[in-house]
C-alpha cells in the first residue's frame, strides 16, 4: 500500500543545532507540504512543493528550508534550532492542488515531535 | 488574515450524547474539509463539502456546509468512545485558493 513516512518520530536537540526531518511518500504525488502543529494554532503551513525542484514558503517559513530533488522526498531543515521551534511536525502529500484542480485532500504522515532545549 | 474559527475548542461528553462542532469564517470557501486526528497520528480526511447547503452523512456523523459557504458544522449522534480525537476543519479560500486550517476541537467521549 502507498504511504507517507516521517523520521525521526521523536527528536530532542539543543538550541543552535541543525536538524533535518525526513518525509518520504510512495503515493507518487507531485504536491508535498510541511506543517507544524501547536496547541491553539491548529496546523500552520511551513513550506510546500508542487514538484521536483519547486519549493515555496508558507505562512511560518522563517528558520526552515526544504529541497525537492525527487518526487518521493521533501526533507525539512531547521538551520539553527530555536526553542520556539519545539512542535509536532507533519508532512503531507496531495494528488491535486487545493483550489486549482480539486479539493486537495491531504494525506498526512504520523508526525515528528521535535523538542529544542 | 483569513481565519477559520472552531468552537468549542474542547468538549467532554458521556457516551450516547449528541454534539455539534462549528467552523466559522467571514471568508467564502470553495470547499471545506473535515479531518479527524487520533493521538500520535496524522489527520485523516473524513469528508469534503463543496456546495453551499450541502449535507453529507458518514454513519453517525453529519456534515453541513453553510448556504453562503462561510461556515460548516459537524454533528455526531450517540457519540461513542471511538469518536474521541481532534477534529479539524480546513477550507479552501475562494479568493486565494489557499487551504486554511481551524484550530481544532478536542473531543473526549467517556464510556
Amino acid at each position: 500500500d502507498a504511504e507517507i513516512t516521517q523520521s525521526p518520530r521523536h527528536k530532542i536537540t539543543e538550541t543552535g543545532r541543525q536538524v533535518t526531518l525526513a518525509c518520504h511518500q510512495t503515493w507518487n504525488h507531485n504536491n508535498m507540504f510541511w506543517y507544524r502543529q501547536d496547541l491553539g494554532h491548529g496546523l500552520r503551513l511551513i513550506h510546500y512543493s508542487y514538484g521536483v525542484q519547486d519549493t515555496n514558503k508558507g505562512e511560518v517559513s522563517d528558520g526552515y528550508s526544504v529541497s525537492r530533488s525527487n518526487t518521493e522526498d521533501l526533507p525539512l531543515t531547521l538551520e539553527s534550532a530555536a526553542s520556539s521551534q519545539t512542535s509536532v511536525y507533519f508532512c503531507a502529500s496531495s494528488p491535486v492542488v487545493a483550489g486549482v484542480s480539486g479539493t486537495g485532500e491531504l494525506f498526512f504522515g504520523e508526525g515528528s515531535r521535535l523538542t529544542v532545549l | 488574515t483569513q481565519l477559520l474559527e472552531q468552537s468549542p475548542q474542547f468538549l467532554s461528553i458521556q457516551e450516547g450524547e449528541n454534539l455539534t462542532v462549528y467552523c466559522n469564517s467571514s471568508s467564502v470557501f470553495s470547499s471545506l474539509q473535515w479531518y479527524r486526528q487520533e493521538p500520535g497520528e496524522g489527520p485523516v480526511l473524513l469528508v469534503t463539502v463543496v456546495t453551499g447547503g450541502e449535507v453529507k452523512k458518514l454513519k453517525r456523523l453529519t456534515f453541513q456546509f453553510g448556504d453562503a459557504r462561510k461556515d460548516s458544522s459537524l454533528h455526531i449522534t450517540a457519540a461513542q468512545p471511538g469518536d474521541t480525537g481532534l477534529y479539524l476543519c480546513a477550507g479552501v479560500a475562494s479568493n486565494t485558493g489557499k487551504l486554511i486550517f481551524g484550530q481544532g476541537t478536542t473531543l473526549q467521549v467517556k464510556p
